[in-house]
């Protein structure tokens, strides 16, 4: 069953360095997402993505961060400037977009950013 | 404000018990509804969902959730868990739209002694 990929498993940066997540979404899916999850707390929304564009930003996604798709398979979230309260961990997701509830998104295992 | 509230934190039972999670939402409009789990070390998979139709939903691994919309609730149960279902189990709501963002609930850790 395909399933959507994420690349590092654990990140470990310093405050202020930039860092790159990347995510391989499922090959026929068209919609991406960024949730991020700072432990102890609730999954939350950042940004979602088709076409090339940003669809929807939460509050958190200011900024600092910026997502793309570079190619024709990964989607990568960018932090330009990390902060303390950066550290969480950050899901991608995917979806077809298929039209009103029958849309799912399927979830990556997660990167665990730790920013010192 | 669109918000998921999970009633417990934390549930602990023994093999064979019976499990309710709960679940309301606030959420104007039409919405569809999840329960995602997340075992340990693992991503978060999706157990079922609602969105339309037969308000009672059976998902994977014997798990059923009920949709009661004068309630705003969609409470996860299992007639009799398994040491295997131990996880983080996530109660979720997006919009009747196709590709809407998920608002989660905090999470309801479930643990089960063997």
């Amino acid at each position: 069953e395909p399933e959507v990929t994420q690349t590092p498993s654990h990140q470990v940066t310093q405050m202020g360095q930039e860092v790159i997540l990347r995510c391989v979404p499922i090959s026929n899916h068209l919609y991406f997402y960024w949730y991020r999850q700072i432990l102890g707390q609730k999954v939350e929304f950042l940004v979602s993505f088709y076409n090339n564009e940003i669809s929807e930003k939460s509050e958190i996604f200011d900024d600092q961060f910026s997502v793309e798709r570079p190619d024709g398979s990964n989607f990568t979230l960018k932090i330009r400037s990390t902060k303390l309260e950066d550290s969480a961990m950050y899901f991608c997701a995917s979806s077809q977009g298929l039209a009103g509830g029958t849309d799912t998104q399927y979830f990556g295992p997660g990167t665990r950013l730790t920013v010192l | 404000a669109q918000s998921v509230s999970q009633h417990n934190h934390h549930v602990i039972l023994s093999e064979a018990a019976s499990l309710e999670l709960g679940c309301n939402y606030s959420y104007g409009g039409t919405v569809n509804l999840f329960w995602y789990v997340q075992y340990p070390g693992q991503h978060l998979q999706l157990l079922l969902k609602y969105f339309s139709g037969d308000p009672l939903v059976k998902g994977i691994k014997g798990f059923e959730a009920e949709f009661i919309k004068s309630k705003f609730s969609f409470n996860l149960r299992k007639p009799s868990v398994q040491w295997s279902d131990t996880a983080e189990y996530f109660c979720a709501v997006n919009a009747y739209s196709s590709a809407s963002k998920i608002i989660f609930g905090s999470g309801t850790r479930l643990s089960i002694r063997p």
